[in-house]
């Protein structure tokens, strides 16, 4: 499994761009980049998945280098609600779905108002 | 489509009871795994199985632990004779052979 690096922590005011950086040097050819967000006594919450260049959807962007040995998630105009941990994963996924993902501690992302 | 179900949310056992979780999938999600939160810590890997059968188990204590899924029915993690350490949030997760998507986790305190 590709092991990842992230910030431990992060603080943002309402309104700004957060970017979250997150190293993956072993990413594998088949491996996936995903990110999710947790808010206390949750479970974790789909954000966003990409392979390579750039994915956007109604909730984040994440972009991916060429090298794929990184990636970041950006979060616009973040607000309070957007406090929680972010996991940034990376794991195979073939076609029966056999993804073991590995969560690091995450980012701790607090917006301050 | 109801998301993945959990129960119960709390759990308190004492030292040597046993504790068992209980997961419902999304509907026509066939793929489960179970992962167990610590304090302050990420989310480990347990085990992942689909219906009967278990795929892998690397996560997952030799002892006092099983999982199942059978064919009808939830997902069941158990918990033999529990000690302090086991004393955590656990995550069931599913999917369909896409990301997965979790439920709310059950939070064993063992007194």
């Amino acid at each position: 499994l590709a092991k990842t690096t992230q910030p431990i922590s992060m603080d943002s005011y309402e309104g700004q761009e957060v970017n979250i950086t997150c190293s993956h040097n072993n990413i594998a050819t088949n491996d996936y980049i995903t990110w999710y967000q947790q808010f206390p006594s949750q479970g974790p919450r789909f954000i966003i998945q990409g392979y390579k260049t750039k994915v956007t959807n109604e909730v984040a962007s994440l972009f991916i280098p060429a090298d794929r040995k990184s990636s970041t998630l950006s979060l616009p105009r973040v607000s309070l609600s957007d406090t929680a941990v972010y996991y940034c994963l990376v794991g195979d996924e073939d076609q029966t779905g056999a993804n073991n993902l590995f969560f690091g501690t995450g980012t701790r992302l607090t917006v301050i108002p | 489509n109801a998301g993945v179900m959990q129960n119960p949310r709390h759990l308190v056992r004492r030292r040597g009871q046993e504790a068992r979780l209980r997961c419902s999938p999304m509907k026509g999600h066939s793929h489960v795994y179970w992962y167990r939160q610590l304090p302050e810590e990420g989310l480990k890997f347990m085990v992942y199985l689909q219906k009967e059968n278990i795929i892998d188990e690397s996560g997952m204590p030799k002892e006092r632990f099983s999982a199942e899924f059978p064919k009808e029915g939830p997902s069941i993690l158990r918990i033999q004779q529990v000690v302090r350490g086991d004393s955590a949030a656990y995550f069931c997760a599913s999917s369909y052979g896409g990301g997965q998507f979790f439920g709310p986790g059950t939070r064993l305190t063992v007194l």
